[in-house]
C-alpha cells in the first residue's frame, strides 16, 4: 500500500497566516493527489481534487500543488472557518489511502 | 443537490456481521463515471478506504478487509450496501458513505454522507 505522511501532525496559526501543510507519499503517485477538510463532527469535504483543481465553493484562498512524491496544500489569509482538520488522499491506486491528518487550531 | 444517507445499527456484537445501507438522493445511483463508496474512521483517528461499487455492482475492496466485505447495489431503491463480516473491536468506527467520481487525472470523493457510527462491543 502507499503510504502518506502528513506535516506538521498539528499546527497552531492565527487568522490571516499563511500555512503550508505537506503530504509525502512512499512512492511516486504522479499528481494523483487530494486533499479533504474535516470540521469535528462533519464529514470530510473535498478541498482540491487532482491535480489542482478547487472544488465548487472552495474559496481561492486554498491551494495545492505537487507532483512525485511531495505535495503542499497552503492556505492564505487564513479565516476562524479554516480551523480543521486536514488530510490528503492518493488515487494512483488501490488501496486508496489517506494520510493521517494535519490539525490545525488557532 | 445528491445527498446521500447511511443507516444501520449503532452497535454489533463481536464475530457478528455488521450491515450499513446507504441510500442516495437528488440523483440516480445508475450513472457512468461514477462509483459509490464506503470510508470508515476510527474514534480520533484518520481515515480507512473500505470498498468502492459501480452500480452494476462491480467492486473493488481494500485488500485488508477483502475477505470479509460484500457490497451490493438496489439501483431501483437508489441503495448500495455494505456487509463485514466477523467484527472486532477495531471495526468501531464511523462510517461514510460517499459518491466517488471516477476522473481521469484521478479518483476522488466529491459528496459524503453524515456518517454512522458503529461500535462492536458485547
Amino acid at each position: 500500500d502507499i503510504q502518506l505522511t502528513q506535516s506538521p501532525s498539528s499546527l497552531s496559526a492565527s487568522v490571516g497566516d499563511r500555512v503550508t501543510i505537506t503530504c509525502r507519499a512512499s512512492q511516486g503517485i504522479s499528481t494523483y493527489l487530494n486533499w479533504y477538510q474535516q470540521k469535528p463532527g462533519e464529514a470530510p469535504k473535498l478541498l482540491i481534487s487532482a491535480p489542482s483543481s478547487f472544488q465548487s465553493g472552495v474559496p481561492s484562498r486554498f491551494s495545492g500543488s505537487g507532483s512525485g512524491t511531495d505535495f503542499t496544500l497552503t492556505i492564505n489569509n487564513l479565516q476562524p472557518e479554516d480551523f480543521a482538520t486536514y488530510y490528503c488522499q492518493q488515487c494512483y491506486t488501490t488501496p486508496y489511502t489517506f494520510g493521517q491528518g494535519t490539525k490545525l487550531d488557532i | 443537490q445528491l445527498q446521500l444517507q447511511e443507516s444501520g445499527p449503532g452497535l454489533v456484537k463481536p464475530s457478528e456481521t455488521l450491515s450499513l445501507t446507504c441510500t442516495v438522493s437528488g440523483g440516480s445511483i445508475r450513472r457512468s463515471n461514477y462509483y459509490w463508496g464506503w470510508i470508515r474512521q476510527p474514534p480520533g483517528k484518520g481515515l480507512e478506504w473500505i470498498e468502492s461499487v459501480y452500480y452494476t455492482g462491480s467492486a473493488y475492496h481494500n485488500p485488508s478487509l477483502q475477505s470479509r466485505v460484500t457490497v451490493s447495489v438496489d439501483v431501483s431503491k437508489n441503495q448500495f450496501s455494505l456487509t463485514l463480516s466477523s467484527v472486532t473491536a477495531a471495526d468501531t468506527a464511523m462510517y461514510y458513505c460517499a459518491r466517488q467520481v471516477a476522473a481521469a487525472k484521478g479518483d476522488y470523493f466529491d459528496y459524503w454522507g453524515q456518517g454512522t457510527l458503529v461500535t462492536v462491543s458485547s
